[in-house]
């Protein structure tokens, strides 16, 4: 079985400084992993995923996120937040495509 | 870039009314999806259908609910007789595959509220 812990129900920052987002999982064997954004009162939209191949793994918006096997982690970061970034986000694991609680991140000017 | 389309984007329904929620998916993607988001809380699967058959279905999706691809392009969600606590945000989703590495696309989803 595989699940997803997201570790912060909500991340609040101030603009300029840096982002992470908390994820753990949970696999029996190698995961795919991805994370969705959902801005208010809008759609879900991939923002990056891994998939065995770099363990360091860039996606839109300037985000990224590393995969440390070692720690079951798959936590994203962005250097700078910007105030376009206040958002949902949300971790998946795996074929079962099972969603994560959710982090709300703030972002203050 | 080819998108997941989902009509309407709010639907009103009475308390006892069957609602059908309707998907295009992307038109080369072979498996669909339902998830449910009430409002506030996290995104819950609801059910994934492939080559006509549900594949998979959660503790959620009860008798009161069914799925359908009447032809080449639409997917449906219905449900039959709508409780208050259906009320949500409804997103289908498509993937190419089944594999790991083949993520999601979501579509803007259907703000249900049942009064």
């Amino acid at each position: 079985a595989q699940s997803v812990t997201q570790l912060d129900s909500h991340v609040s920052v101030s603009e300029g400084t840096p982002v992470l987002l908390r994820c753990n999982y949970s696999s029996s064997y190698s995961p795919s992993l991805f994370w969705y954004v959902q801005h208010p009162n809008k759609g879900l939209q991939l923002l990056l995923k891994y998939t065995s191949a770099a363990t360091l793994v860039k996606g839109i918006n300037g985000f990224e996120a590393e995969f440390k096997k070692s720690e079951t982690s798959f936590h994203l970061t962005k250097p700078s937040a910007h105030m376009s970034d206040a958002a949902e986000y949300f971790c998946v694991v795996n074929n079962d495509m099972r969603f994560g609680a959710g982090t709300r991140l703030t972002v203050k000017p | 870039e080819p998108e997941v389309t989902q009509t309407p984007s709010h639907q009103v329904t009475q308390m006892g009314q069957e609602v059908i929620l309707r998907c295009v998916p992307i038109s080369n993607h072979l498996y669909f999806y339902w998830y449910r988001q009430i409002l506030g809380q996290k995104v819950e699967f609801l059910v994934s259908f492939y080559n006509n058959e549900i594949s998979e279905k959660s503790e959620i999706f009860d008798d009161q609910f069914s799925v359908e691809r009447p032809d080449g392009s639409n997917f449906t969600l219905k449900i039959r007789s709508t409780k208050l606590e259906d009320s949500a945000m409804y997103f289908c989703a498509s993937r190419v595959r089944r594999q790991s590495n083949s993520p999601l696309h979501f579509g803007n989803g259907t703000r249900l509220t049942v009064t």
